[in-house]
């Protein structure tokens, strides 16, 4: 079935650091890729997305890069604030959106 | 424009009961999904749901659990005879179209005693 793998599952990183958080789909007719953040007790928001006909989309500090040959996706936070705290999750989707399993960014002042 | 409703927040339901967990979907859209999240895990796949219409249940489990998106009214997630395995917590998220954006509500948080 669909399977997305996302690593790491943790990363800390000092503030004013970039943090990258990759992922790989298994679902060859997955083709809409978004990121979300979640915070402790709230639903995942969404932060940025990339299609499937675009290589890589930027956003403030946040960028996405996407290679449909390798099935790899990553996002790329660059100045990282401690408000950047979260967990984060990628997902693909072909027909039902399908989840990575996380990735806990602690960014310590 | 009011952002995706779920309610209640949280539910607190004893072991056999029946627990009804409900989706307001943002104005306009037409498609849901719902998902399962246990503590410090990921979002599982429930069920992808269309106004009337499943369209993929292939992550609900096969008793117990039952989805609903009637024409009128909020998406409905059933769970019959709960048991404490199901304490989690339940997304939904609503989009409008196949290559559209799916937006979060905050959840149900629901608690088998």
């Amino acid at each position: 079935g669909e399977n997305v793998e996302q690593h790491p599952s943790t990363l800390s990183v000092q503030e004013g650091d970039s943090a990258v958080i990759k992922c790989t789909y298994s679902d060859s007719a997955s083709n809409y890729f978004p990121w979300y953040k979640q915070e402790l007790g709230k639903g995942p928001q969404l932060i940025i997305d990339i299609r499937s006909n675009v290589g890589e989309k930027k956003d403030q500090r946040i960028a996405v890069t996407l290679n449909k040959t390798a099935k790899h996706f990553s996002l790329h936070i660059t100045e990282t604030q401690p408000e950047d705290s979260a967990v984060y999750f990628c997902a693909a989707r072909g027909g039902k959106l399908i989840f990575g399993q996380g990735t806990e960014l602690s960014v310590k002042p | 424009n009011a952002g995706v409703m779920q309610n209640p927040r949280h539910l607190v339901r004893r072991r056999g009961q029946e627990a009804r967990l409900r989706c307001s979907p943002m104005k306009g859209h037409s498609h849901v999904y719902w998902y399962r999240q246990l503590p410090e895990e990921g979002l599982k796949f429930m069920v992808y749901l269309q106004k009337e219409n499943i369209i993929d249940e292939s992550g609900m489990p096969k008793e117990r659990f039952s989805a609903e998106f009637p024409k009128e009214g909020p998406s409905i997630l059933r769970i019959q005879q709960v048991v404490r395995g199901d304490s989690a917590a339940y997304f939904c998220a609503s989009f409008g179209g196949t290559a559209a954006e799916a937006f979060f509500g905050q959840g149900t948080r629901l608690t088998v005693v």
